[in-house]
């Protein structure tokens, strides 16, 4: 089945500076790639996502790539604030199928 | 409807009882999903409903677990018989169609002492 990997496990930038979290996935077969953001307490919140038909998607201060012949997509996140310290969780679901396979997560930390 | 409602926020049990955790997704979605959550770990697939027909069950639902939808809309998850490595987040989630965005519910965090 679908195996997904991210690192790294924990990330500490400086406000203002950029982060980046980077997955890779095992089945060619996956076409969606979905990123979610969790706060203490909280379910996971969708904040961007890109299908397999698509090399980059950008909101605001958020982006995110795909490379479908290395099969890795990655999050970049500009500007970080405050407000952007969370686990940060990758996922992929192959196509036709239902359910999405997370990665390990990152948490990221934004130092004043 | 301002998304998926999960039903409660938290649980404490002893071993070997059994609980039951209610979710309600929104509303004109007809796929409804149970994922589990423990600490440190993404969430895992567990089981995936379309309207009232339960379609696909992880290897992770053991017997203990049984999941309904009755009439297409909220959606009940059992655990009998509860053990300690029962102890997770169990979160809910729903989608409009195959591919469409899924949104999570804040979960159900169970305690097994």
């Amino acid at each position: 089945g679908e195996n997904v990997e991210q690192h790294p496990s924990t990330l500490s930038v400086q406000e203002g500076d950029s982060a980046v979290i980077k997955c890779t996935y095992s089945d060619s077969a996956s076409n969606y790639f979905p990123w979610y953001k969790q706060e203490l307490g909280k379910g996971p919140q969708l904040i961007i996502d890109i299908r397999s038909n698509v090399g980059e998607k950008k909101d605001q201060r958020i982006a995110v790539t795909l490379n479908k012949t290395a099969k890795h997509f990655s999050l970049h996140i500009t500007e970080t604030q405050p407000e952007d310290s969370a686990v940060y969780f990758c996922a992929a679901s192959i196509r036709g199928a239902q359910k999405l396979v997370f990665g390990q997560g990152t948490r990221l930390t934004i130092n004043p | 409807d301002t998304g998926v409602s999960q039903n409660p926020r938290h649980k404490i049990t002893k071993r070997g009882q059994n609980v039951t955790f209610r979710c309600d997704p929104i509303s004109e979605h007809n796929r409804l999903y149970w994922y589990r959550q423990t600490l440190g770990q993404g969430p895992e697939f567990l089981t995936y409903f379309q309207n009232e027909a339960q379609l696909e069950k992880s290897r992770l639902l053991s017997d203990r677990f049984s999941a309904e939808r009755p009439k297409g809309s909220f959606s009940t998850l059992e655990i009998q018989r509860t053990e300690q490595g029962d102890s997770a987040m169990y979160l809910c989630a729903s989608s409009l169609a195959t591919g469409a965005p899924t949104v999570f519910g804040a979960g159900t965090r169970l305690s097994v002492l």
